[in-house]
């Protein structure tokens, strides 16, 4: 039950894009569609932006777009706001019935 | 609107026990598979535990298993997490959390903070 791989911190300017990437392995990531992402705001609950590698809940901006090749998914967030600067997670339903998040990766917007 | 409501967390002594609760409302529970996610200080999300709407099945994460135990009440709407021989490890706060076998996480409760230290 390791943690999924994310990078650390990823950052852009407003109005611009970014892709934060997600790595796992066959026994989750790539063993099944069922990838999301969190964002979460400073001593806030996580919210959910993306569910089953690519799809948005009622109420997300379309701005937030997901996607997976092999063992590795990612989120994009295309023309950043600053409202967006927040630390966002992946998760993986995995082969043994559980879940896996990732570590994390802080969004700051310049 | 879909409510959940923790609650039972506090400072705790290495070896205790505590239990907490989770208040839900605005949906119908016993419809729900239900998890437990923690947040270390400072730290990532860890999913620690979920349990099937009727509490036929239960799943933990390694780290947990033999010392935290899964449960649920659909007559009161409720769901709990014992835990048991506690660790200063398990400090965190603690997120009850709407979703199941290959459902997302879709509410999140506003936490709870546990707290393990001498």
């Amino acid at each position: 039950q390791s943690a999924l791989t994310q990078p650390a911190s990823v950052s852009g300017s407003p109005g611009q894009s970014i892709t934060i990437s997600c790595t796992g392995t066959s026994s989750d990531v790539g063993g099944y569609n069922y990838v999301s992402w969190y964002q979460q705001h400073p001593g806030k609950a996580p919210k959910l932006m993306i569910y089953d590698v690519s799809k948005r809940p009622s109420g997300v901006s379309n701005r937030f777009s997901g996607s997976k090749s092999g063992n590795t998914a990612s989120l994009t967030i295309s023309g950043l706001q600053a409202e967006d600067e927040a630390d966002y997670y992946c998760s993986s339903y995995t082969s043994s019935s559980t879940w896996v998040f990732g570590g994390g990766t802080k969004l700051t917007v310049l | 609107e879909v409510q959940l409501v923790e609650s039972g967390g506090g400072l705790v002594q290495p070896g205790g026990s505590l239990r907490l609760s989770c208040a839900a409302s605005g949906f119908t529970f016993s419809s729900y598979w239900m998890n437990w996610v923690r947040q270390a200080p400072g730290k990532g999300l860890e999913w620690v535990a979920n349990i099937k709407q009727d509490g036929s099945e239960k799943y933990y994460v390694d780290s947990v298993k033999g010392r935290f135990t899964i449960s649920r009440d659909n007559a009161k709407n409720s769901l709990y997490l014992q835990m048991n021989t506690l660790r200063a490890e398990d400090t965190a706060v603690y997120y009850c959390a709407r979703g199941g076998i290959a459902r997302p996480f879709d509410y999140w409760g506003q936490g709870t903070l546990v707290t393990v230290s001498s």
